[in-house]
C-alpha cells in the first residue's frame, strides 16, 4: 500500500484566514480523494483530484471554498478558504491502493483543524 | 444514491466479550466492501475487505462476510481487548464511481 504524508498535523485558525493542507504519497497514483469529518461524524468526499484537470467536487462542495491543486501524480494540496467555526474537522487525503477499487484505499493521518 | 448503514453506537463490552457490529448497503451495482478503522488521535487504517459475494475478509482476529442477499457485511470478533477501542467504519466503492461511501461509524469501548 502507498504510504502517504499528509500536513500540518492540525492547526488552529482564525476565522476569515485560509489554510492549505498538504498530502504527498510515496508513489505515483492517478486520483488522489480529499474527505472530511466533521465532529463525532462520519466521512464526507468533498473531492477527487486528477493530475493535469480540475478536481471534481461532491454536491455541497464549491471549489471557491475548497481549492486543490493537484500539480504532479504524487502530490495534492487542499485549501479550506474563508475559514468559519463551521470547518472545524479532520480532513484526510486518500489514494487508491495498488490493483484497483477492490483493494481498497490509504488515508493520510488527517489534519484536525480548529476554527475561532 | 449508494449508501451504508452501521448499527447505532456506542458499543461499550467487557474483554473476551463476543462483538457484532451490523452493516447494511444500499448500491446499485456490485460493490466492494470494507471496515476501517480509527484508533483514538490516528487517522483511518483498512481492517479488512470483501470484494465478491460470499467473501470473508479477515484481519486481527475480526471477521466480515460478504452476504448479497442480504445486503450486508457484519463486523465480528470472537474475544474484544481493551486495544479494540477505536471507531469502526464500514464502507463500499463500486468501480466506476471510484471513491468510498462511509457508515456513520460505532464508536466501541472495551473495559477490562
Amino acid at each position: 500500500s502507498a504510504v502517504i504524508s499528509q500536513k500540518p498535523s492540525r492547526d488552529i485558525c482564525q476565522r476569515g484566514t485560509s489554510l492549505t493542507i498538504q498530502c504527498q504519497v510515496d508513489s505515483q497514483v492517478t486520483m488522489m480523494f480529499w474527505y472530511r469529518q466533521q465532529p463525532g461524524q462520519s466521512l464526507t468526499l468533498i473531492a477527487t483530484a486528477n493530475q493535469g484537470s480540475e478536481a471534481t467536487y461532491e454536491s455541497g462542495f464549491v471549489i471557491d471554498k475548497f481549492p486543490i491543486s493537484r500539480p504532479n501524480l504524487t502530490f495534492s494540496t487542499l485549501t479550506v478558504s474563508n475559514m468559519s467555526p463551521e470547518d472545524s474537522s479532520i480532513y484526510l487525503c486518500s489514494v487508491e491502493n495498488d490493483g484497483g477499487t477492490g483493494y481498497g484505499y490509504t488515508f493520510g493521518s488527517g489534519t484536525r483543524l480548529t476554527v475561532v | 444514491g449508494d449508501s451504508v448503514t452501521q448499527m447505532e453506537g456506542p458499543v461499550t463490552l467487557s474483554e473476551e466479550a463476543f462483538l457484532t457490529i451490523n452493516c447494511t448497503y444500499t448500491a446499485t451495482g456490485y460493490p466492494s466492501l470494507f471496515w476501517y478503522v480509527q484508533y483514538p488521535g490516528e487517522g483511518l487504517q483498512l481492517l479488512l475487505k470483501a470484494t465478491k459475494a460470499d467473501d470473508k475478509g479477515s484481519n486481527k482476529g475480526f471477521e466480515a462476510t460478504y452476504r448479497k442477499e442480504t445486503t450486508s457485511f457484519h463486523l465480528e470478533k470472537g474475544s474484544v481487548q481493551v486495544s479494540d477501542s477505536a471507531v469502526y467504519f464500514c464502507a463500499l466503492s463500486e468501480a466506476y464511481a471510484q471513491k468510498l461511501v462511509f457508515g456513520q461509524g460505532t464508536r466501541l469501548t472495551i473495559n477490562p
